[in-house]
């Protein structure tokens, strides 16, 4: 079945640190991969997706590669701000599935400090 | 205005009690989602709804049920609230554009305490 596994949190770091969120899957089929964010009292928001092997999601200074040789879609950002601190879901959506579902990981919280 | 709204943001209830929780959206997509959300768990869901003819059972509907009265609004109901129905709640949309790949929206949640 489709599975989404993602690093425990919380992940603390300092202002200006390099980020990595490690987030693994298990499907069947061609999935659509996803991270979505979560701001301390907030829904949920899309932060970027990915829908093909290798391609790259970008937005707000954060990347994820999708890496289907490694089922892989880990979440990286050069130098992280205190504004970033949050949660942060991996997701994958298995094309063709009629359900349409989003598989949600765990989540990781992101604490950044000043 | 925020696109999906959800009432009432916090509630704290007693065992045995009915609860609804209504969702509205103003983003005109007719797919809409109930999750809830526990610490460590992720995201589970709850219902879902593709249009206003079709509710669906999702990962943990068990003492949960949902109504869908418009294209913009969904609701979801505790029959007889039991302390582990504690959480947070979401509801979320997406077109069947977006639904096909994965990109829905979120409320901005509902905090429900059953003691």
């Amino acid at each position: 079945g489709n599975s989404v596994t993602q690093m425990e949190g919380p992940v603390t770091l300092s202002e200006e640190a390099f980020l990595t969120i490690n987030c693994t899957y298990t499907a069947t089929g061609y999935p659509s991969l996803f991270w979505y964010v979560q701001y301390p009292g907030e829904g949920l928001q899309l932060l970027l997706k990915a829908t093909k092997a290798d391609d790259k999601g970008s937005n707000k200074g954060f990347e994820a590669t999708y890496r289907k040789e490694t089922t892989s879609f880990h979440l990286e950002k050069g130098s992280v701000q205190v504004s970033d601190s949050a949660v942060y879901f991996c997701a994958l959506s298995a094309r063709g599935d009629s359900n349409y579902q989003l598989i949600w990981g765990a989540g990781t919280k992101l604490i950044i400090k000043p | 205005d925020a696109d999906v709204t959800q009432t009432p943001r916090n509630r704290i209830t007693k065992t045995g009690k009915r609860i609804m929780l209504e969702c509205s959206q103003t983003k005109g997509h007719d797919r809409m989602y109930w999750y809830r959300q526990d610490p460590g768990l992720g995201l589970r869901l709850i219902y879902y709804s593709f249009d206003v003819k079709d509710i669906n059972k999702g990962e943990i509907s068990d003492g949960y049920s949902v109504s869908r009265q418009a294209q913009a609004k969904f609701s979801l109901s505790l029959e007889s609230a039991i302390p582990n129905q504690t959480a947070l709640y979401f509801c979320a949309t997406s077109d069947s554009h977006h639904g096909l790949l994965g990109e829905q929206f979120f409320g901005p949640g509902t905090r429900l305490t059953v003691l």
